[in-house]
């Protein structure tokens, strides 16, 4: 069975940091683009960064550029999301997904809170 | 940067009815890259519709997806209890975008 399992989330105070991670299963990882989406709490969803298949190309939504880092280690099957100088309006559930480039498979997400 | 609008933000509407859901694009989209999600609460959200009218896997034919350029629809011919959920459109061409979402709720 295909599946994301994201973890990592938590809470955090405003200017902290986050490692958050995406494990991948039951597909051969290193051959896709993967994502990270949010979404606020009650909210929509917003793009927030992805990352090609040998991690060399990058790619941010402009409101997180120089604060969180994508990455990925194909041969531990694995997406990650460094998040720092983390602000209140970062508080969201954040997403992995896998990218076709149609965003086929997600996962559960994992919620990072951020306040004081 | 394309913007995507979504109409009408919540749709009332009873089993067995139609449900009829739009997106507009800010610019011309790639009806190769619109595609729709379906969320219900507390779940990740579900890719439903793929290059504007291809049905993801393991999705009921009730659910068809249409247009071109600027303009999206995606039908529900006859909503079953499980089909009440928000549904967002997005874009996910070499930039992507979401739109706003639909909440199809029950009458």
């Amino acid at each position: 069975e295909m599946q994301l399992v994201e973890s990592g989330g938590g809470l955090v105070q405003p200017g902290g940091s986050l490692r958050l991670s995406c494990a991948a299963s039951g597909f051969t990882f290193s051959t896709y683009y993967m994502t990270w989406v949010r979404q606020a709490p009650g909210k929509g969803l917003e793009w927030v960064a992805n990352i090609n298949q040998d991690g060399s190309g990058k790619y941010y939504v402009g409101s997180v550029k120089g604060r969180f880092t994508i990455s990925r280690d194909n041969a531990k099957n694995s997406l990650y999301l460094q998040v720092n100088s983390l602000r209140v309006e970062d508080t969201a559930v954040y997403y992995c997904a896998r990218e076709l480039p149609r965003f086929d498979l997600w996962g559960r997400g994992t919620l990072v809170t951020v306040s004081s | 940067e394309i913007v995507l609008t979504q109409s009408p933000g919540t749709l009332s509407l009873s089993p067995g009815e139609r449900a009829t859901l739009s997106c507009r694009a800010s610019q011309s989209v790639s009806s190769n890259y619109l595609g729709w999600l379906q969320q219900k609460p507390g779940q990740a959200p579900r890719l439903i519709i793929y290059g504007a009218s291809s049905r993801a896997t393991d999705i009921p034919d009730r659910f068809s997806g249409s247009g071109s350029g600027t303009d999206f629809t995606l039908t529900i011919s006859r909503l079953e209890p499980e089909d009440f959920a928000v549904y967002y459109c997005q874009q996910y061409g070499s930039s992507k975008a979401f739109g706003g979402g639909t909440k199809v709720e029950i009458k």
